[in-house]
């Protein structure tokens, strides 16, 4: 069964404007992490952001903030004010404390900023 | 700053030959990981090491195996490489500690190419 979900495979956003990438991830575990990177067309993966599941509130980091649901074991990230830079593809991933050293990564969202 | 190199960018190889992909890092880290990135399919890990000459298989191993002989040095070697691990490749590394927020850092990858 696929552990993290994302449906979009490609976006276009204005620059300026917010963007919200959509995960949804499978655990039975009670205790997890969960990690978004980003990749832009050099290929090197870029750590953005992290929320654990016990964190009372959502993650933030300058202009990308996750939108935690827990109840609907959602986990999307939001990034503020888009910039050109921004064009990349986006990953969501989760580590599970069953299997602390793995990560599990969705297919990936591409994002496009336009001007 | 953390810095994951992994020695080549791009490499084409022949379908039978044997194929070494190195990985270094300077952050101490005492995990390592290899994975290969699809499109469609995300990241999927398919080896990786908690400590020297320690391994375990991930998602995907055959057609792999790794060697760990140094901290700071992860290789992955396609023992007969065939057009089907045409893929891109990506390093990791990350510190031991468990329950953490700690972010695996990853390299740039390299696009390897089995004619």
């Amino acid at each position: 069964a696929q552990k993290i979900t994302q449906t979009q495979p490609g976006m276009f956003v204005q620059e300026k404007e917010a963007v919200t990438l959509d995960c949804t991830y499978d655990t039975s575990d009670p205790s997890y992490g969960l990690f978004w990177y980003k990749q832009p067309s050099s290929g090197e993966m870029i750590f953005l952001i992290y929320q654990g599941s016990y964190d009372q509130q959502n993650a933030t980091e300058g202009r990308y903030s996750l939108n935690f649901q827990k109840a609907r074991k959602s986990a999307n990230l939001v990034i503020s004010a888009s910039q050109l830079g921004d064009s990349a593809m986006y990953f969501c991933a989760m580590r599970e404390s069953s299997n602390d050293y793995k990560l599990s990564f969705g297919a990936g969202t591409t994002v496009t900023v336009r001007a | 700053d953390v810095k994951v190199t992994q020695s080549s960018r791009y490499l084409v190889k022949r379908t039978g030959e044997k194929v070494f992909l190195e990985c270094v890092q300077d952050m101490d880290h005492e995990n390592m990981f290899w994975y290969r990135q699809d499109p469609g399919l995300g990241l999927r890990l398919i080896y990786f090491s908690y400590d020297v000459k320690m391994k375990e298989k991930g998602d995907i191993p055959e057609g792999y195996s790794v060697s760990r002989e140094k901290k700071e040095r992860f290789s992955l070697i396609l023992e007969s490489a065939s057009t089907n691990q045409t893929s891109m490749y990506l390093c990791a590394s990350s510190l031991l500690q468990v329950d953490s927020n700690q972010p695996q850092h990853f390299g740039d990858g390299t696009r390897l190419s089995i004619l």
